[in-house]
């Protein structure tokens, strides 16, 4: 069946290194992955998203790479800054046209000052 | 901000009442979502309604429904509630069917007592 799940469940990198967020699905005719951060108390923000023909997008200090052979994502921010702590979900749509997304459990970045 | 508008922000009732969440998506967006994020469980798709119809159905219990309203504004609803009902509570929108960014609001939190 369907998943989407993550590596780690928190994840602590000193401000202003480049930090990691890993990502595996399984199933291979997702065609559509998007990341969402979520802060404490707000609703989940879009970050970037990248279609299954790409395997690099990137963004303002993010970079998601997919990697469909092993079926992995990643979600890469450059120079962490504090307002970068946050839970990140990386989230699959399964085929265009079914717009259900289905969420990863998160990770919990923690940028240390 | 994320143009999309839920109310109310927090909602606190019984077991076995009915709640009501509302949601107003963005300027142009056609498509709503609904979201349940427990503990336990995650992000949780429900339902998505576009342009006054049922597009998509998730894990949604028999005990809830929801609606679009012609001028594009959603309501969920919570009947015969349940102590493990008690969750956040997201609503989305987008614009068009399937492969679009989706917007998140700030969310409902209920706690069902």
């Amino acid at each position: 069946g369907e998943s989407v799940g993550l590596h780690l469940p928190t994840l602590s990198v000193q401000e202003g290194d480049n930090s990691i967020i890993n990502c595996a699905y399984s199933n291979s005719a997702s065609d559509y992955f998007i990341w969402y951060k979520q802060e404490s108390g707000k609703g989940p923000q879009f970050i970037i998203d990248i279609r299954s023909n790409m395997d690099k997008r990137q963004g303002q200090r993010v970079t998601v790479l997919l990697n469909k052979t092993v079926k992995h994502l990643s979600l890469q921010i450059a120079a962490t800054q504090p307002g970068d702590s946050a839970v990140y979900f990386c989230a699959e749509n399964l085929e265009f046209g079914n717009e259900k997304l289905t969420f990863g459990t998160g990770t919990r970045l923690t940028i240390i000052p | 901000d994320s143009g999309v508008t839920q109310t109310p922000k927090h909602l606190i009732t019984a077991t076995g009442q009915r709640v009501t969440l509302r949601c107003s998506p963005r300027s142009g967006d056609l498509s709503v979502y609904w979201y349940q994020q427990s503990l336990d469980q995650g992000l949780q798709f429900l339902i998505q309604y576009y342009n006054g119809e049922e597009r998509a159905k998730g894990n949604i219990l028999e005990r809830f429904s929801a609606q679009q309203f012609p001028d594009l504004h959603s309501e969920l609803n919570l009947s015969s509630l349940e102590l493990g009902d008690s969750a956040l509570y997201f609503c989305a929108s987008s614009v068009g069917v399937g492969g679009d960014i989706q917007y998140f609001g700030a969310g409902t939190r209920l706690s069902v007592l």
